[in-house]
């Protein structure tokens, strides 16, 4: 089945040391996203890729890069990870402005933990 | 700017008791919307979706949700609810028009449904 795949779905680490979060796609859509959830709070939008395109939301903190080397590929890098960081990082895909039903997949999420 | 506004930020309901869950959105052309379902522990689950044709849209679960364009409005019901409906609940919007990548969320309502 086409889907998303996040990598791993639980991530531990130390305040301050990096870590990266992977998401992969077998559906061949143009964009992919990168949100932020909080406890009982709706995704945060923190950037999204359309193709090689890279599109940062004003407010996402300089700790937070992305990648995308291919289609099927991103990656998350938190540089330096606060406790504020720890949540549900959840990538998600879609065809593109292209396509007026623009519906968003979402994989299952990593859930990240700073000690 | 567009917005999404949900009204009940926590419903508690009795098993059988009938559920709407409000959902106004702010913007005036063309939208697609969508309800998505959190599951305690869980990840995002798309409920259901409208994006053109019969405004009463039909879901997962027994839930439907229906489109009143004049009122801009999107409002998720289910005739009879049951102990397992206990979720976070987002409504979400993104225009057909302009830059459609981006999900506009309500800020969730919390059902706790009572056995």
């Amino acid at each position: 089945d086409a889907m998303v795949i996040q990598n791993p779905r639980y991530q531990v680490t130390q305040f301050g040391k990096p870590v990266t979060l992977s998401c992969s796609q077998t559906l061949n859509h143009n964009v992919m996203y990168w949100y932020q959830q909080k406890s009982s709070q709706a995704p945060k939008l923190l950037f999204h890729y359309y193709d090689k395109d890279f599109n940062n939301e004003a407010d996402t903190p300089d700790n937070f890069q992305s990648r995308r080397p291919n289609t099927s590929f991103c990656f998350l890098d938190i540089r330096s990870p606060g406790l504020g960081d720890a949540a549900m990082y959840l990538c998600a895909t879609s065809r593109g402005s292209t396509s007026p039903h623009n519906e968003q997949f979402f994989g299952p999420g990593t859930r990240l933990t700073v000690l | 700017a567009q917005s999404v506004s949900q009204h009940n930020h926590h419903v508690i309901l009795s098993e059988a008791a009938s559920l709407e869950l409000g959902c106004n959105y702010s913007y005036g052309g063309t939208v697609n919307l969508f309800w998505y379902v959190q599951y305690p522990g869980q990840h995002l689950q798309l409920l259901l979706k409208y994006f053109s044709g019969d405004p009463l849209v039909k879901g997962i679960k027994g839930f439907e949700a229906e489109f009143i364009k004049s009122k801009f409005s999107f409002n998720l019901r289910k005739p009879s609810v049951q102990w397992s409906d206990t979720a976070e609940y987002f409504c979400a919007v993104n225009a057909v028009a302009g830059n459609n990548r981006k999900l506009i969320w309500g800020l969730g309502t919390s059902l706790g449904v009572n056995p």
